[in-house]
């Protein structure tokens, strides 16, 4: 199953909304994940069962979607937001991820 | 807290053969299941192995099958990651990562903890 995110690069400013995208080559139903990975660090979960934050995530960060197309949205970016999001896909072997979405100070 | 620490990661030459350990503490490791995830230098994120809470089931990626094997042993707290037949493209950062909820939920995954990971370097 392969998971595509878009766009590659998104550049947003200070306060902004950002909406990043993933798109299953088939249905996960609402089996999907988001991370957050800053440089240097390990992956964060974010979201899950598409749509739940994960334990002490803020509530600017959320997840919709089920099937095969899924947004995470983060409300008003903050400067520790600037980081690389995958979501991932636990629906069935293998546990897919996308290829990521960069966000950048613009 | 729950804590993950990655160790074993060298570099070997292709051909070769490593043991990656994970020593989980701070939640009841004998009750979830545990993957490996790797990175490759600047790449993404891809998944690896899956081991079931007991050790009954284990699931590869394709990438993988046949050279790594994956076990735990849950009087130590500890899960392994057994590399053969190393390859160049091998070469990654390897995190241990924890599913989200104990036993089997009707899914594995996602994954809610990871430790910081350990660099395995393959390389003549």
């Amino acid at each position: 199953m392969v998971m595509t995110q878009s766009p590659a690069t998104l550049s947003v400013s200070p306060g902004q909304r950002a909406t990043l995208s993933c798109r299953a080559s088939q249905s996960v139903s609402s089996n999907l994940a988001w991370y957050q990975q800053k440089r240097g660090q390990a992956p964060r979960l974010l979201i899950y069962g598409a749509s739940t934050r994960a334990t002490g995530i803020p509530a600017r960060f959320s997840g919709s979607g089920s099937g095969t197309e899924f947004t995470l949205t983060i409300s008003s970016l903050q400067s520790e937001d600037f980081a690389i999001y995958y979501c991932q896909q636990y629906k069935k072997w293998p546990w897919t991820f996308g290829q990521g979405t960069k966000v950048e100070i613009k | 807290e729950v804590r993950l620490v990655e160790s074993g990661g060298v570099v070997v030459q292709p051909g070769g053969s490593l043991r990656l350990s994970c020593a989980a503490s701070g939640f009841t490791f004998d009750d979830y299941a545990m993957h490996w995830v790797r990175q490759a230098p600047g790449k993404g994120l891809e998944w690896v192995s899956l081991i079931s809470w007991d050790g009954s089931r284990t699931y590869y990626a394709d990438s993988v099958k046949g050279r790594f094997t994956i076990s735990r042993d849950n009087s130590k707290n500890s899960l392994y990651l057994d590399m053969n037949s190393l390859k160049p493209e091998d070469t990654a950062l390897f995190y241990c990562a924890k599913d989200l909820d104990p036993f089997w939920s009707g899914s594995y995954g996602p994954f809610d903890s990871w430790g910081q990971g350990t660099l395995v370097t393959v390389s003549s």
